[in-house]
């Protein structure tokens, strides 16, 4: 298996707070991307990043940030969290290229009451 | 802006039946598509990587396709055991961003 670790695996958390979940590599890949699935909308891609500082948005990146520090971790912020981010994250890690697979964690189940 | 969608979103077999799981992309630029396996409050686990110059990849029962110009994967599964029984999803890497774009899923029941 893939060294990929998320952390938290379980939240919860008031409205209006702060949040980071972690996401660990040990694998020295390129990309790590952060999602977020739900019922009825599959997983979407929150922001990616394709190296050490360097990050992008996906399709649902409001009440988000990230920041990549350096190559082994991913985190993902919600600056002030609301209920509709109760959610399950995953995080992913890929290497670059035309044939590499894409590898999850876990997952991080977050609560916002 | 690339749209994954599998279909069906639901399916029920008995066992021992072959099935196909069906994905479809509408742009075809992409580097490859990826079959995972869900299981109900788990992670994703990959299964079959088809590079986009590639047209099929088989390990062990299962048997995925690609054609990129229709836009269009399947994911054969032969004699189907209730083991199997999980969420089937596919994603394509899309080229130059290498952004992974996810359908939603087929969640598959094999029946004993």
């Amino acid at each position: 298996d893939a060294g990929i670790t998320q952390s938290p695996r379980h939240k919860v958390t008031e409205t209006g707070t702060p949040v980071t979940l972690r996401c660990h590599q040990t694998e020295n890949h390129r990309y790590m991307y952060w999602y977020r699935q739900d019922p009825g909308h599959g997983l979407r891609l929150i922001h990616y990043s394709y190296g050490v500082k360097d990050t992008d948005k996906g399709e649902v990146s409001d009440g988000y940030s990230v920041s990549r520090s350096k190559t082994e971790d991913f985190l993902l912020t919600l600056e002030s969290a609301t209920s509709s981010q109760t959610s399950v994250y995953f995080c992913a890690i890929r290497d670059k290229g035309m044939n590499t697979e894409a590898f999850f964690g876990q997952g991080t189940r977050l609560t916002v009451v | 802006k690339q749209e994954v969608t599998q279909i069906p979103a639901a399916l029920s077999v008995p066992e021992g039946e072959n099935l196909v799981l069906n994905c479809s992309f509408t742009d075809s630029a992409i580097y490859n598509l990826q079959w995972f396996r869900q299981d109900p409050g788990k992670g994703l686990t990959s299964l079959l990587l088809i590079q986009s110059s590639q047209r099929e990849q088989t390990s062990g029962r299962l048997n995925a396709s690609l054609d990129k110009s229709s836009g269009r994967s399947t994911l054969y599964i032969a004699a189907s055991q209730p083991g199997d029984s999980a969420t089937y999803l596919c994603a394509v890497c899309q080229g130059g961003s290498e952004k992974l774009v996810f359908g939603k899923g087929t969640k598959l029941t094999v029946n004993p």
